[in-house]
């Protein structure tokens, strides 16, 4: 069945220091979704992706989606003591009525 | 947030006892969701359901069910609880008109000893 991989599995970082998470599928994917859960929460969506190559933004957080529709990628500028939490990747095939979630990469920060 | 509630929140129990997880929506959403999240494996599918009485299974359903009997409630039971279900398990739900993000409840913790 569809897998979906995602590198690292944890990251600590600096406070202003970026931070990249991916997120790779073993199939194509008809979108990619991102969520985001804080510790001792439930994940939020952040944002889709639809497009090949698309590349979407949210203040400091920038959305990529590959070529391919098989991988993707986070990417926090500065990163902030609010960016704490666990980010995650899901996807599903064309058509499909469920998605698979990566395992997630936990971020923390030294302020 | 979207009106979704599950209980109970926290959940303890004995081996072999049966469990049973409640999630409510009040977004009239077609399509509603079972996971379980435990640490390095991410969100795990259960059981979803895509309407009323229609339910299918996901990545790791063996020892649970689930019944959907309206549109509102989705249970997931666990007749004879094990120490590997020991979990947070999330329900979610889906509006597929609107782009398909999920909308997840608080979860609920359950330890089985």
């Amino acid at each position: 069945g569809q897998q979906v991989m995602q590198i690292p599995q944890y990251q600590h970082v600096q406070e202003g220091e970026d931070f990249t998470t991916y997120c790779n599928s073993s199939t194509t994917l008809s979108n990619i979704q991102w969520y985001k859960q804080r510790p001792g929460g439930h994940p939020v969506f952040l944002i889709q992706l639809v497009k090949s190559g698309e590349v979407k933004k949210q203040k400091r957080l920038t959305f990529q989606f590959g070529e391919a529709k098989k991988n993707s990628s986070l990417h926090i500028t500065a990163t902030q003591t609010t960016d704490v939490g666990t980010y995650f990747c899901a996807g599903g095939p064309t058509g499909a009525q469920k998605l698979v979630f990566g395992q997630g990469t936990r971020l923390t920060i030294n302020p | 947030d979207a009106g979704i509630t599950q209980s109970p929140r926290h959940k303890v129990t004995e081996t072999g006892t049966p469990v049973t997880l409640r999630c409510h929506q009040t977004e009239n959403h077609r399509y509603m969701y079972w996971y379980r999240q435990d640490p390095g494996h991410g969100l795990r599918l259960i059981h979803y359901s895509y309407g009323v009485k229609d339910t299918d299974k996901g990545e790791v359903s063996d020892g649970y069910s689930v019944s959907r009997s309206k549109t509102e409630d989705f249970l997931l039971t666990l007749e004879s609880a094990t120490s590997s279900q020991t979990s947070v398990y999330f329900c979610a739900i889906r509006d597929s008109g609107r782009g398909g993000e999920l909308f997840f409840g608080e979860g609920s913790r359950l330890t089985v000893l």
